[in-house]
């Protein structure tokens, strides 16, 4: 079993649309979750970055967290074009080390004028 | 605003020759990465360093090595390039005790 699950879509929503992506993973030692937002041909951009359990919100983005289901989830509010890009999860087990972020491989996301 | 730089957006090389990326960040930050990136395979980690002169191998180590002379720069050489490592490649860093990690734009490497 992969350590984190992702959708790979890809999703296509109509502009306005609430987008709901998500990830599962396996291991309950995971800690720090973080979703990047990656345009074609560029680097990740840090978007979310979260520690253990609930929810943050950031505009119109929210980033939820469920320790309990090892499930997390990023929604985006009132979507529009510009939001069409690769989605990444990111998790890591802690905040000390350099071990590295672990990835799910990243959602498609169109978002349709 | 953190600024990862990777020396070059594209690069094309021949298979055999050395090959060197590099990455620099403005950040002071401990931890560099070095990530490959694939089309159904996602972000793999190939070296990381978490001070100058430290490394530790990731997930797909063969075929690469690294370098850190200094805090801000992180090298990452192809010691004979092959074809199979015609990728993206993202370099990273972060703080030490933040697994934040702030992300270079990217060099797209093309071996013939």
């Amino acid at each position: 079993q992969k350590e984190v699950e992702q959708d790979p879509g890809p999703l296509s929503v109509p502009e306005g649309a609430i987008v709901s992506l998500n990830c599962t993973y396996s291991n309950s030692a995971f800690q720090y979750f973080m979703w990047y937002r990656q345009y074609s041909r560029k680097g990740p951009e840090l978007l979310m970055y979260t520690y253990s359990s609930g929810n943050k919100e950031d505009g119109r983005f929210t980033a939820q967290v469920d320790k309990s289901s090892k499930y997390i989830s990023l929604f985006i509010r009132d979507s529009q074009p510009s939001d069409s890009a690769t989605y990444l999860c990111a998790i890591s087990y802690s905040g000390g080390g350099a071990d590295g972020l672990t990835f799910g491989k990243g959602t498609h996301l169109i978002i349709q004028p | 605003d953190v600024k990862v730089t990777q020396s070059s957006r594209y690069l094309v090389k021949r298979t055999g020759e050395k090959v060197f990326l590099e990455c620099v960040q403005d950040m002071d930050h401990e931890n560099m990465f070095w990530y490959r990136q694939d089309p159904g395979l996602g972000l793999r980690l190939i070296y990381f360093s978490y001070d100058v002169k430290m490394k530790e191998k990731g997930d797909i180590p063969e075929g690469y090595s690294v370098s850190r002379e200094k805090k801000e720069r992180f090298s990452l050489i192809l010691e004979s390039a092959s074809t199979n490592q015609t990728s993206m490649y993202l370099c990273a860093s972060s703080f030490w005790d933040i697994p934040r990690a702030f992300f270079g734009q990217g060099t797209r490497l093309t071996v013939v």
